[in-house]
Order: structure tokens, then C-alpha cells, then sequence
């Protein structure tokens, strides 16, 4: 079992819809969240960053995470053809990444259709 | 921002490869990860303060250099064909604050 599951997808929803992406972890030390998203040819770009359980909204973007089910997910709302891209979930035991990194999910390839 | 050069390199199996990070100003961190295509990054080592303080599943023909100049190398040496990825560096402020990335160089061995 990885320690950090995400769906690859693709995942293809029609423009203005209310997207939600997921992972899943095992490792019980993770306690800093982070989503970032990938364009393609570029690299990853920061979207949220939270610590511990509990919501983080910022403009269209909600982030929530279940440390008790190790469950976190990203919410999109009124979603745009921009938003299309893969979204990464990445976490860590210590804030920056600390000594053993950032673990990240495969991505999940979204879609947006005009 | 966080500046990555070359953006595209080709080499063959074998051979020697370093690859350049310019860190954001202020930061005293620097990570590097590898993509493979169609995974997430894999976490390779963190410099700070120019001494190496965590690696991840890597051999030791992957090697690292923190500048004082907010500048870094990863040198990977006897290329084989699975190290062809993008190659990701990240800095951060050591002490609470996230990684931010580059675009990476996409590196191809033949």
C-alpha cells in the first residue's frame, strides 16, 4: 500500500461544476497538507496549505482534511476551462517539508469542458 | 520565484549530468524530486544551510550542492535510462513556511 492514494482519473466535469478531489493516507504523522497544481511542461504551483485537521477557503478553493479518517480533499467551485490541469495532493510530518520531504500523490488529471 | 536551468537536456546512458536551481531570495531551504511521467514527485534530498539534512530512496550517485548565493546543483552520476524524469527544485524558509517549486528540467536518457 502507497502512503499517499490518489485517483489518477482523468476526471472530466462540465464547466461551472463544484469539483472535489481526494486522498487518502496511512502514515499518522502527516500533519501539514498541501495541494498544489500542475500544468503541463510546468511545475508544481502551491494552492492551499493547512495544518492539522479542519477547512481552509481561498476564493474558489476549499481545502478540508480528516486527520481521524486520513482523508483530505479539495473542493473547486464554478469551476473554468483554466482550472484544467492535475492536482496534487502532498503532505508531511514537519512544516516546509522537514527532513524526509514532501510526499505527494500520483495527481488527479482534471478536465473542465466549456 | 524559483528558477530551474536547462529546461530540456539529453544525455546518454552512462554519462554525468548536473542540473542548476536558483532559489527564491530569503530562502535558506532547497529540495529536489524527480517525476516520472504520469506519477507524483519523489522526494530525492533537502539542503540547508549547505549541508545535506534528509534523503530519500536514492542512491548515493545522486548528489547535491548548496550555493550561499540562494543557488544549488543535483549531480547525478552513470546515468541509467530509468533516471529519464523531470527533475523538480523547491525552496522554503526553513521554520513553517511551504515549498515552492520550479519548472523543473525534463531530463531524457538514451
Amino acid at each position: 500500500q502507497k502512503e499517499v492514494e490518489q485517483d489518477p482519473g482523468p476526471l472530466s466535469v462540465p464547466e461551472g461544476a463544484i469539483v472535489s478531489l481526494n486522498c487518502t493516507y496511512s502514515n499518522s504523522a502527516f500533519q501539514y497538507f498541501m495541494w498544489y497544481r500542475q500544468y503541463s511542461r510546468k511545475g508544481p504551483e502551491l494552492l492551499m496549505y493547512t495544518y492539522s485537521s479542519g477547512n481552509k477557503e481561498d476564493g474558489r478553493f476549499t481545502a478540508q482534511v480528516d486527520k481521524s479518517s486520513k482523508y483530505i480533499s479539495l473542493f473547486i467551485r464554478d469551476s473554468q476551462p483554466s482550472d484544467s490541469a492535475t492536482y496534487l495532493c502532498a503532505m508531511s510530518a514537519s512544516s516546509g517539508g522537514g527532513a524526509d520531504g514532501l510526499t505527494f500523490g500520483k495527481g488527479t488529471h482534471l478536465i473542465i469542458q466549456p | 520565484g524559483v528558477t530551474q536551468s536547462p529546461t530540456h537536456l539529453i544525455k546518454t546512458r552512462g554519462q554525468q549530468v548536473t542540473l542548476r536551481c536558483s532559489s527564491q531570495s530569503g530562502h535558506n531551504t532547497v529540495s529536489w524530486y524527480q517525476q516520472a511521467l504520469g506519477q507524483g514527485p519523489q522526494f530525492i534530498f533537502q539542503y540547508y544551510r549547505e549541508e545535506e539534512n534528509g534523503r530519500g530512496n536514492f542512491p548515493p550517485r545522486f548528489s547535491g550542492l548548496q550555493f550561499p548565493n540562494d543557488s544549488s546543483e543535483l549531480n547525478v552520476n552513470a546515468l541509467e535510462l530509468d533516471d529519464s524524469a523531470l527533475y523538480l527544485c523547491a525552496s522554503s524558509f526553513q521554520g513553517g513556511q511551504p515549498q515552492h517549486f520550479g519548472d523543473g528540467t525534463r531530463l531524457s536518457i538514451l
